[in-house]
């Protein structure tokens, strides 16, 4: 399997701009995890899934954050619109099932807003 | 409120040394505890996890205990490579919570040939 897959591993825009960012999770995984990390912050859970379904977004910071999961292989984080704030590393991670196993991590989105 | 921390925030060794990495947790209330690894620009890599009713688990040259009474667990790393550096990051998954991992900030470890 080649694991979590995240596009683009680099994002430079400029405030206001519309950001998306994508996440393909390990295939048969029912979980589905967006996080942020910042030095200052570390890592913060923005939203999880289970089935497609959003189960927690109590991590989203705000209405300009918005994530999707149209079906199991595909998921969707957008910012809009953006501004410097929101410049972080966003990871998504996917487990088989979520308590008691492990979090696969993709290789992370580095967000850069000017 | 579940607080995870990490001390120290950054260590560096001489290569060889056996060292321990600290987490702890202000409560005690958890289902398990999960060490990760990360590389520079990389992804997070899960090294360890600990149900609650365990309290060590061992992969390799690495050892990580808990002691859910005291909020506390440790990662021991037997003689250190210039390999191990990397951050290392602490996570507790609540009991009773959904799904949410609560993370520390990280211990950023150089190992130094």
């Amino acid at each position: 399997d080649a694991g979590v897959i995240q596009s683009p591993r680099h994002e430079v825009t400029e405030m206001g701009q519309e950001v998306t960012l994508r996440c393909k999770p390990i295939s048969g995984h029912d979980y589905l995890f967006w996080y942020r990390q910042t030095m200052m912050r570390g890592l913060e859970l923005l939203i999880y899934f289970n089935n497609n379904v959003p189960i927690d977004d109590s991590g989203m910071p705000e209405d300009r954050f918005s994530a999707k999961m149209p079906n199991a292989s595909f998921s969707t984080l957008k910012i809009q619109p953006s501004e410097p704030r929101d410049s972080a590393v966003y990871f998504c991670a996917s487990s088989l099932i979520a308590g008691g196993v492990e979090q696969f991590f993709g290789p992370g989105t580095r967000l850069t807003v000017l | 409120k579940q607080e995870v921390t990490q001390i120290p925030a950054a260590l560096s060794v001489p290569e060889g040394e056996n060292l321990v990495l600290n987490c702890s947790f202000t409560d005690s209330a958890i289902y398990n505890l999960q060490w990760f690894r990360q590389d520079p620009g990389k992804g997070l890599t899960s090294l360890l996890l600990i149900q609650s009713s365990q309290r060590e688990q061992t992969s390799g040259r690495l050892n990580a205990s808990l002691d859910k009474s005291s909020g506390r667990s440790t990662l021991y790393i037997a003689a250190s490579q210039p390999g191990d550096s990397a951050t290392y990051l602490c996570a507790v998954l609540n009991a009773g919570n959904n799904r949410k991992l609560i993370w520390g900030l990280g211990t950023s470890l150089a190992v130094n040939p």
